[in-house]
């Protein structure tokens, strides 16, 4: 069973950039997409960006200018950075696998706190 | 942009079914999927294209998906099912779309 661990800065200055990593453990990274996914505190969830294991990548619009997401298949391993934070930008952030053949996100990890703060 | 509309808020007695919807724009031509998440967890999925559940999900959750809506039905509500329940689908530029999220309350 593939796990995943977000892991991470939990305090960022705002105007600087947000670094999380998400490591998968039992099983290849390969043949999966993988979601970010934040949600601020009583918030519903926001979608982030979505990676391949060929490292293609695809962003939501409204982050777009701001998000870069990368793959490392050799540490089974994806990282999320997000440039310029603001207090917006505090949440839970999440990663989370796609499992193509349920077009749904069915693994997610256990999710990590950034609060965006001087 | 595509947009799902849940109910913020979804009441329901103990061992009664509970309806929660989902609504967009012929959302019946795409894939819906559900997710629950307890306070201080991380979401799980319910149900997924539009009616199926994952392995150790209970019976008592399903779904449909037709026209406008979507919807998560839960048979026999326990109060261990109070949560706050997402719908999700993907966008004509396979972008992720969530709903705004609805809070069940079994009372």
């Amino acid at each position: 069973q593939v796990q995943l661990q977000e892991s991470g800065a939990g305090l960022v200055k705002p105007s600087e950039t947000l670094s999380l990593t998400c490591t998968v453990s039992g099983g290849s990274i390969s043949s999966y997409y993988f979601s970010w996914i934040r949600q601020p505190a009583g918030k519903g969830l926001e979608w982030i960006g979505r990676i391949y294991s060929s490292g293609s990548a695809t962003y939501n619009p409204s982050l777009r200018s701001r998000v870069t997401m990368s793959i490392d298949t050799s540490k089974n391993r994806l990282s999320l950075k997000v440039r310029s934070v603001t207090a917006a930008d505090t949440a839970v952030y999440y990663c989370a696998k796609t499992e193509p053949s349920l077009s749904a996100f069915d693994i997610w990890g256990q999710g990590t706190m950034v609060t965006v703060s001087s | 942009s595509y947009e799902l509309s849940q109910p913020p808020s979804v009441s329901v007695s103990p061992g009664r079914t509970a309806t929660i919807t989902c609504s967009g724009d012929k959302l019946g031509d795409r894939y819906a999927c559900w997710y629950q998440q307890k306070p201080g967890q991380s979401p799980v999925l319910l149900i997924y294209q539009d009616s199926k559940r994952p392995s150790g999900i209970p019976e008592r959750f399903s779904g449909s998906n037709s026209g406008n809506t979507a919807t998560l039905t839960i048979s026999g509500t326990q109060a261990m099912d109070e949560a706050d329940y997402y719908c999700h689908t993907w966008d004509g530029s396979a972008e992720v779309v969530f709903g705004g999220g609805t809070k069940l309350t079994v009372l």
